[in-house]
């Protein structure tokens, strides 16, 4: 089935450590994006791409890193876990940054605990 | 300051009541999504509305854009427990990136 693949769906981290998220898409999506998920925060862009080798900010990049090598594949990264990224992640994909009719097409998350 | 502010944030209702969900800002958009999460999932869209005064039907959802483009809402009826999820609506300016509303939670008791 085409759409955006986030791997893994489960992860525990101790503080310190680092990990990446990663995400793919096969829809030939220019537009990719990370946000996080808390209760009652909704959903918080970190980063997001416009093509490939075009990344940027959102509004709570600090602690996290991004690149866009390929159209297909968007990791995000933690340079060293702490307790506050405890959250889940979401990858998102589009052909434009407005999403357009089609919307935004999102994975199914990944749920990061920070112990 | 959230530029999309939905209401209410939670509801509970039981099974064939009537809902309404808003979605509302002091901003114009170009155009307005609405999403629903079901648990472990990844938001997935349910319609966007572009024209100002747009009503659009999804079966028992109904949507509508406000006039001037700063607000829409969402309509359930006759809820059923299928229903239950958070609902997101989400906007466009221009060629910028989607704002997220808050979510609305919503329970439907069989």
């Amino acid at each position: 089935n085409a759409g955006v693949t986030q791997t893994p769906k489960f992860q525990v981290l101790k503080t310190g450590q680092s990990m990446t998220l990663q995400c793919a898409q096969d829809m030939n999506h220019e537009y990719m994006s990370w946000y996080r998920q808390d209760p009652g925060m909704g959903l918080r862009l970190i980063h997001y791409s416009v093509g490939a080798g075009i990344t940027d900010q959102g509004e709570v990049p600090n602690g996290y890193n991004v690149s866009r090598s390929t159209t297909e594949d968007f990791p995000l990264r933690l340079l060293s876990a702490a307790p506050s990224q405890t959250s889940v992640y979401f990858c998102a994909s589009s052909y434009t940054a407005a999403g357009g009719r089609g919307g935004y097409t999102f994975g199914s998350g990944t749920r990061l605990t920070v112990v | 300051t959230q530029l999309l502010e939905q209401s209410p944030q939670f509801l509970s209702i039981q099974e064939g009541e009537n809902l309404t969900v808003y979605c509302n800002s002091s901003s114009v958009f170009s155009s307005l999504q609405w999403y629903r999460q079901e648990p472990g999932e990844g938001p997935v869209l349910l319609v966007t509305v572009v024209t100002g005064g747009e009503v659009k039907k999804l079966k028992r959802l109904t949507f509508q854009f406000g006039d001037a483009r700063k607000d829409s809402s969402l309509h359930i009826t006759a809820a059923q427990p299928g229903d239950t999820g958070l609902y997101l609506c989400a906007g466009a300016r221009g060629a910028q990136k989607l704002v997220f509303g808050q979510g609305t939670r919503l329970t439907i008791n069989p």
